[in-house]
């Protein structure tokens, strides 16, 4: 079966590091995203990995390791704005579609 | 400016009911999708289309319909036979090709009266 998981809710404090996990059980494996949600809004790209190691883009930093079926979501300097939800998806190898597969997404608490 | 747009944003159906939601895309993207998403669960695909006048099912297709005569267009219709349609329906689209992000629109929130 298909299975990502993910912590339901974490707590920071404002200007700290916070890492996300997500691991993930699919019948195959064609790349991983990270998703950033407001509520009530679209959720926006943060991050792709399909080889394993550290993708890093600004204050966001985001791993892979396939053999371990593990990623995390790596945020530094923690700003209030950073307070959403983030959504680990990944398109499982036995589509050819662009079609991704969810978490339920960590809601991320930042505060002051 | 290019972009995913949905519509209403907010949508009350009655018992019985159909009712259609819409999303227009002008990024040429071939692929597009419709997602639902619950309170404390992930995106859930309803369905998904890669083409103009193709579309597949995904894994919550029963009760919903859509349509794909546009490559900008791809509504998608709740109907009765959707005992549970509270959620809130978010529609994306993309180039299609596996490793390509997807873009999402602003989300259309379903109620039932």
């Amino acid at each position: 079966g298909q299975n990502i998981d993910q912590p339901t809710e974490m707590t920071a404090t404002e200007g700290a590091i916070v890492q996300i996990n997500c691991t993930y059980q699919t019948s195959g494996f064609n790349g991983l995203f990270w998703y950033q949600q407001h509520a009530g809004e679209a959720p926006t790209f943060l991050s792709y990995n399909v080889l394993d190691g550290l993708e890093e883009k600004g204050r966001f930093s985001s791993f892979l390791s396939r053999s371990k079926g593990y990623s995390y979501l790596l945020l530094k300097e923690l700003q209030m704005k950073d307070s959403a939800s983030y959504l680990c998806a990944v398109r499982d190898g036995s589509s050819n579609t662009g079609k991704l597969i969810f978490g339920q997404g960590t809601t991320l608490q930042v505060k002051p | 400016d290019g972009g995913i747009t949905q519509s209403p944003k907010y949508l009350f159906r009655k018992e019985g009911q159909n009712v259609t939601l819409s999303c227009e895309q002008n990024l040429n993207h071939d692929a597009m999708y419709w997602y639902r998403q619950d309170p404390g669960q992930g995106l859930r695909l309803i369905y998904y289309s890669q083409i103009v006048n193709d579309f597949q099912k995904g894994d919550i297709a029963e009760g919903y319909s859509v349509s794909r005569e546009k490559k900008e267009s791809f509504p998608l219709t709740v109907t009765s036979a959707q005992k549970n349609p509270t959620a809130f329906y978010l529609c994306a689209s993309s180039v299609g090709t596996p490793g390509e992000k997807l873009f999402f629109g602003s989300g259309t929130q379903l109620s039932v009266l």
